[in-house]
């Protein structure tokens, strides 16, 4: 069991938006910004997308944006386009471990 | 630009150690701040965070495999290696080393390995 919780899978029709949730504690999510959204493609190692909640690293698209309300942060994909099918991951840096700890993960289907 | 990668056995026998060595380049883990972990996914499930060092040889380690993980780092060879203990067929998995992001990000990993995959069985 994954100490962050998301949805197993979400689907969307391109051009759509989609938002994948990502459900913690207030001894990770609630209490810090330190939340960040990998995207990953069969057989290809994480990307990083999301970093510190909202901010996006150079080079991903800005239809990628994040957001977070109290123990749940988000990754909201808009102009859904069929390269974005993939497996997504939250992590959030956890008090418990002093370290960080990820979430179940989420297949996005592009139908 | 950074890279990363990972390099060890393919297959491990139970009760065997596993030894993964992470060579990397573009940046220096003597430096103020850097740090470099490692990441598993069993084949279909989820992620799951292992190990942390920084450049000052603070170290991290998940609580559940805490008793058999041991993370090093050398920084003249750029290399950071991870040694598992007593190994199960439940390690299987692919294992990533990754760079820790400097900017902001406490916890997050920029750059990713390729990753290695690990199986372990008689």
């Amino acid at each position: 069991q994954s100490a962050l919780t998301q949805p197993a899978s979400v689907s969307g029709s391109p051009g759509q938006s989609i938002t994948i949730s990502c459900t913690g504690t207030s001894s990770d999510v609630g209490s810090y910004n330190f939340v960040s959204w990998y995207q990953q493609h069969p057989g290809k190692a994480p990307k990083l997308m999301i970093y510190d909640v909202t901010k996006r690293p150079s080079g991903v698209s800005n239809r990628f944006s994040g957001s977070k309300s109290g123990n749940t942060a988000s990754l909201t994909i808009s102009g859904l386009q069929a390269e974005d099918e993939a497996d997504y991951y939250c992590s959030s840096y956890t008090s418990r471990i002093t370290f960080a700890i990820f979430g179940g993960g989420t297949k996005l289907t592009v139908l | 630009q950074i890279t990363l990668k990972e390099s060890g056995p393919t297959q491990v026998k139970p009760t065997q150690t596993l030894t993964l060595t992470c060579t990397f380049s573009g940046f220096s883990l003597s430096s103020n701040g850097e740090a470099v972990g490692w990441i598993r996914q069993p084949p279909g499930k989820a992620l799951e965070w292992l190990a942390l060092i920084y450049w000052d040889d603070d170290k991290r380690y998940s609580p559940s495999l805490k008793n058999r993980l041991t993370i090093t780092k050398d920084t003249s060879r750029n290399q950071v290696v991870l040694i598992m203990t007593n190994m199960v067929p439940v390690d299987t998995a692919t294992y990533y080393c990754a760079h820790r992001l400097m900017s902001g990000g406490l916890t997050t990993f920029d750059v990713w390995g390729q990753g290695t995959m690990v199986t372990v069985s008689s």
